[in-house]
């Protein structure tokens, strides 16, 4: 299956500043996506990063709060705006894969605080 | 209704016990689902996917899906305390690529 390096692992932020998470892949991969993992609570999709056109954002999510970047097919960026504490979570990026390796792989996350 | 829904737990379940896991989606179109298994302070990592009604077998996991009745379970027979965990189900939103998921169920095992 897809390797996927995520990194920050994890970031103690200001209120109001920004953070930009990066996702490495290993291989090419068509869609990535970006989930949301509140405390004590399950994964929710923000958007869905397609190479070469906009991002597709989920109800509730807005690209002005999670611009979302995708340069090439092994590379994704997933910016938190203005951060508010309400913003404290665990985000992690997810490919889909391949053949034999079908199934979704995450990224190891990035745990952030916002104090 | 929500697309994915999990009995929310926690369950608890003694040492070489069978545990059953369940969850039901909404989207009849639906046509495969994913079991993952997630460790605190972890990122979830995939047990088994499912597309066939039907059982579907590897080591101790088992899924079960019935279209029919909209419901997915994962058996984990045999239960270690290395498998106290929380399962999260998760199924195809709209048919598309993306996954939205349970509301996940803690599992522990008691030695």
């Amino acid at each position: 299956s897809a390797v996927i390096s995520q990194k920050p692992s994890r970031d103690i932020c200001q209120r109001g500043t920004s953070l930009t998470i990066q996702c490495q892949v290993d291989s090419q991969v068509t869609m990535m996506f970006w989930y949301r993992q509140q405390p004590g609570q399950s994964l929710t999709l923000i958007a869905t990063a397609n190479q070469g056109s906009e991002a597709t954002y989920e109800s509730g999510f807005v690209i002005d709060k999670f611009p979302i970047s995708r340069p090439n097919l092994t590379f994704s960026t997933l910016t938190v705006s203005n951060m508010s504490p309400e913003d404290s979570s665990i985000y992690l990026c997810s490919v889909e894969g391949q053949g034999r390796d079908y199934g979704y792989t995450f990224g190891s996350g990035t745990r952030l605080t916002v104090v | 209704q929500k697309e994915v829904e999990q009995n929310s737990g926690p369950l608890s379940v003694p040492e070489g016990a069978i545990a059953s896991l369940n969850c039901t989606y909404s989207d009849r179109g639906s046509q495969s689902f994913f079991w993952y298994r997630q460790y605190s302070g972890k990122s979830p990592e995939l047990i088994m996917f499912i597309y066939s009604n039907g059982d579907k077998e590897d080591g101790r996991f088992t899924a079960q899906l019935n279209k029919a009745s909209q419901y997915v379970s994962l058996l984990i027979r045999d239960s270690q305390p290395s498998d106290s965990a929380t399962y999260l189900c998760a199924g195809p939103r709209g048919g598309a690529q993306k996954l939205v998921f349970g509301q996940g169920t803690r599992l522990t095992i008691n030695p």
